[in-house]
């Protein structure tokens, strides 16, 4: 079935450092890959999405990279601050359903 | 835009009692989204449904877990009778459906249940 493997688990870097989040999916129709962010307490919240039919979209200090060959995409933020700490999740769903399988999150800490 | 409303934000309750969660969507949306969060099994999917109909509800752990969507403004998921492994937090989502458009899930604040 449809699956989301999301790696690592807990990620802690220092403040300014860069922080990279991979996850791999098993869908091949999957071609929508969003990134929530969940702060303690708080909604997941896109932060940054991506469509197939690009490689990589940025916005700021937040890039996604989509390599639909390997069904792999990453969640990269730079310059990391203490406000980035959250869980962060990634998702894959198919175009024309609105199903979203959601990765099982990345812990961030990001230390002054 | 006051996004998506959930009641009540916290729910305590005892075992074999019915809970009854609701959700009011983002005015305009078409697709609303049942979720339940806990550290075991992360971020699931209960139930969605497309313009108030029930579009897949293979999520919904037994049959004691329900959900309506009576009309484009308001659902329901009621959990009778409840129990202690039911303790987590619900989210609520919608979005708007375009046909071979992809649609950003806008979540609630939650409810966090607790069954005792």
């Amino acid at each position: 079935g449809e699956n989301v493997e999301q790696h690592p688990s807990t990620l802690s870097v220092q403040e300014g450092d860069s922080a990279v989040i991979k996850c791999t999916y098993s869908d091949s129709a999957s071609n929508y890959f969003p990134w929530y962010k969940q702060e303690l307490g708080k909604r997941p919240q896109l932060i940054i999405d991506i469509r197939s039919n690009v490689g990589e979209k940025k916005d700021q200090r937040i890039a996604v990279t989509l390599n639909k060959t390997a069904k792999h995409f990453s969640l990269h933020i730079t310059e990391t601050q203490p406000e980035d700490s959250a869980v962060y999740f990634c998702a894959a769903s198919r175009v024309n359903t609105d199903k979203l399988i959601f990765g099982t999150g990345t812990r961030l800490q990001v230390f002054p | 835009d006051a996004g998506v409303i959930q009641s009540p934000r916290h729910e305590v309750t005892e075992m074999g009692q019915e809970v009854t969660l609701r959700c009011k969507p983002i005015s305009g949306h078409n697709s609303l989204f049942w979720y339940r969060q806990t550290m075991m099994r992360g971020l699931e999917l209960l139930i969605y449904f497309n313009n108030n109909v029930p579009i897949d509800d293979s999520g919904m752990p037994e049959d004691r877990f329900s959900a309506k969507m009576p009309n484009a403004s308001f659902s329901t998921l009621k959990i009778q009778p409840s129990e202690p492994r039911d303790s987590a937090v619900y989210f609520c989502a919608s979005s708007l459906r375009l046909a071979g458009g992809w649609d950003t899930q806008y979540f609630g604040p939650g409810t966090r249940l607790t069954v005792l």
